[in-house]
């Protein structure tokens, strides 16, 4: 399997719910990553998860919480979010951190924020 | 500062033209740079980097170091080669930082 899958596809929640997104991978990948995705913008990291430990924490608010509780899962859980946080959510795997490793993207989670 | 920059938006040519599409970038040391590919409604996916100095479906990139670029060619484009291009350097702390993208659209 060599594929990052991300559940759900799309998501639609008010600015009070809670919600999580949902990332898998089964290649043994050691890193895993959340991303950011504006429209027709590049994605921006959010998180890295480096063997099931955070590693990096690009200032992202409060209303974002990662979490790896193996390593063939990350989860993203969302609370209280605003509408500018409406975007495609990507989920990425590699091997490692490191600069010569790739990243295997996912198909994203298209979130939108009433 | 580690940068990367794409100065075209969008780029449009004609099938069987060919193609350029440039990326520079602003890194000390040595870079590890990679082309990705996003297709309409599909996932981002790699396309190249510079270390496996490959072509993948008739694109070629070749980092100038000199030039701190690292542009993507194909000699001849395809109608199938449209889709958002973004070239990307992998940080010494493994992140990876994207230009802002290219929009490739070859007309029939």
């Amino acid at each position: 399997d060599t594929e990052v899958t991300q559940t759900p596809k799309h998501l639609v929640m008010g600015m009070t719910n809670k919600k999580s997104l949902k990332c898998e991978q089964h290649m043994g990948h050691r890193a895993m990553y959340w991303y950011k995705q504006k429209a027709k913008k590049p994605p921006e990291l959010m998180f890295v998860y480096s063997y099931e430990k955070l590693s990096i924490n690009e200032s992202v608010p409060s209303r974002f919480s990662p979490e790896c509780p193996n390593s063939s899962l990350l989860n993203l859980h969302l609370h209280a979010l605003q509408p500018e946080d409406s975007a495609l959510y990507l989920c990425a795997s590699s091997q490692v951190t490191g600069t010569t490793y790739e990243q295997y993207f996912g198909p994203g989670t298209r979130l939108t924020v009433t | 500062a580690q940068r990367v920059t794409q100065p075209e938006k969008l780029l449009s040519v004609f099938k069987g033209a060919p193609v350029e599409l440039k990326c520079n970038y602003s890194y000390s040391g040595s870079p590890e740079l990679f082309w990705y590919v996003q297709y309409s409604r599909q996932r981002l996916q790699l396309l190249l980097r510079h270390i496996s100095r490959e072509s993948i479906k008739g694109f070629t990139a070749d980092l100038n170091k000199g030039e701190t670029s690292f542009h993507l060619k194909k000699p001849f484009a395809q109608e199938e080669d449209s889709a958002m291009y973004y070239c990307a350097l992998m940080s010494n702390t493994g992140k990876l930082i994207f230009g802002q993208g290219t929009t490739l659209q070859v007309k029939p």
